[in-house]
């Protein structure tokens, strides 16, 4: 019973294409999250939903769309894939918003 | 907004050691303090937290402490293992931000 799932868990593609994340949370949270983690291991916060709505968005090249199609679910879409954008993405849920966060197991994308 | 900082970036000590990683954070409103382990390949867990009320938690061999009057936290693992062994983050939530702000964190390694 994963609380916190994405798929795919590895996505490899070219630069220039469009791709897209998936993230599900069966936890009944209202707020769901995606970070980004570089190389580095730093965790930086992509977006933030609260119920259905966007609250944040931080400063992120306008080729990322987030897309809430219901409180359980938070997809990431890329288009125009670039280098620069390789790193593992992380979706997240916490019952109310600054409150523990529960982490998905990570997508790793690499633009080649 | 908020902003956290974390030290050791690494830290390496021998089993059965003690390990304490130390955090600052800027925003004295903050009222939220968890810690998350990340072991490799997967995503950041929830290991323990603190609120602003208390000065003090402990959860078998770790222990979480925070000072709110100097604006410092830290996490205290004892009689350390090698399955201890992840990056360990810090993060702080501050009521005028709907997340949370991480520390770059720690890569924790104890050798048998």
């Amino acid at each position: 019973d994963t609380a916190v799932s994405q798929t795919p868990k590895y996505l490899v593609t070219q630069m220039g294409n469009d791709k897209s994340i998936k993230c599900e949370q069966n936890l009944g949270h209202d707020t769901m999250y995606w970070y980004k983690q570089d190389s580095k291991k730093f965790l930086k916060i992509m977006f933030s939903y609260n119920n259905k709505e966007l609250i944040i968005n931080e400063t992120v090249p306008n080729r990322f769309s987030p897309k809430s199609p219901d409180k359980a679910h938070l997809n990431l879409h890329i288009n125009s894939l670039e280098l620069g954008d390789s790193a593992v993405y992380f979706c997240a849920s916490s019952a109310m918003t600054g409150g523990e966060q529960y982490f998905g197991p990570g997508t790793r994308l690499t633009v080649t | 907004g908020e902003n956290v900082e974390q030290h050791p970036s690494t830290l390496s000590v021998q089993e059965g050691d003690s390990a304490v990683i130390k955090c600052t954070y800027s925003d004295s409103a903050s009222n939220y303090f968890p810690w998350y382990k990340q072991e490799l390949g997967k995503g950041p867990q929830l290991i323990i937290d603190i609120r602003s009320n208390v000065g003090e938690k402990k959860d078998q061999r770790i222990a979480v402490t925070l000072n709110k009057t100097a604006k410092h936290f830290s996490l205290h693992i004892t009689e350390t293992q090698p399955e201890d062994s992840a990056v360990y983050f810090c993060a702080a939530s501050s009521p005028g931000y709907s997340t949370l702000t991480f520390g770059k964190g720690t890569m924790l390694l104890v050798s048998p």
